[in-house]
């Protein structure tokens, strides 16, 4: 029962545009959303987080949105870079959930020239 | 500040054997959790601890041991290695009242 769910394994976009990945998630309890990215051969690094009480958070290039009533989010990235390129992971947690993370299962972003 | 740091890097066993995968913050942080990630599954959670001396199960707890006697390590144990747990193992923690986990590099094992 996958209860985060990245239906997009693989996104390109080309150098300058906006890049939207997408997340869907079916635990009414999740109320604190992560998105992470990944390069190869390194860990997970944090990118971005939305707390249940807001609809829409933002630093620098990136902007992640939440509707709740969809029990959907997504992460833009504008405008997309070349260094944009990697995996690109949403994860979900509740409060009291002792900062256990459920994770999606991944979209791949390339960013083209 | 080296972050989260995991050894080794790669390791190959053979079905049976027993290894210790280590994992060290530098951080304070009293949360630290154990992830697997696998082919087209994402990450999925194996052991957590909230502090010393304090674990608890995961999504994927079968086959692997955790203990926490300090607050800097979290070894994960696996007692008698399979096929199935071929997968790149990421290591995490957290502050208390944090939101972000950072993760180590990662530990690529195989087993034949």
């Amino acid at each position: 029962d996958q209860q985060v769910k990245q239906n997009s394994p693989s996104l390109s976009v080309q150098e300058g545009r906006i890049s939207i990945l997408n997340c869907d998630y079916t635990n009414s309890m999740f109320d604190y959303f992560l998105w992470y990215k990944k390069y190869p051969a390194e860990g997970p690094t944090f990118l971005i987080s939305i707390s249940s009480i807001k609809d829409k958070n933002e630093d620098g290039r990136f902007t992640v949105f939440l509707n709740k009533s969809a029990k959907h989010l997504s992460l833009h990235i504008v405008p997309s870079q070349p260094g944009d390129s990697a995996v690109y992971f949403c994860a979900a947690t509740f409060t009291g959930g002792g900062n256990k993370l459920t994770f999606g299962t991944g979209t791949q972003l390339k960013v083209e020239l | 500040n080296a972050g989260v740091t995991q050894t080794p890097k790669f390791q190959v066993l053979k079905t049976g054997q027993s290894m210790t995968l280590q994992c060290a913050q530098d951080m304070n942080h009293e949360y630290m959790s154990w992830y697997r990630q696998d082919p087209g599954m994402g990450l999925r959670l194996i052991h957590y601890s909230v502090g010393a001396g304090i674990t608890d199960q995961g999504e994927v707890p079968n086959g692997y041991n955790v203990s926490r006697s300090t607050t800097e390590d979290f070894p994960l144990r696996l007692l008698s290695a399979a096929p199935s747990q071929t997968s790149v193992y990421f290591c995490a923690s957290t502050g208390m009242g944090g939101d972000t986990q950072y993760f180590g590099p990662g530990t690529r094992l195989t087993v034949l």
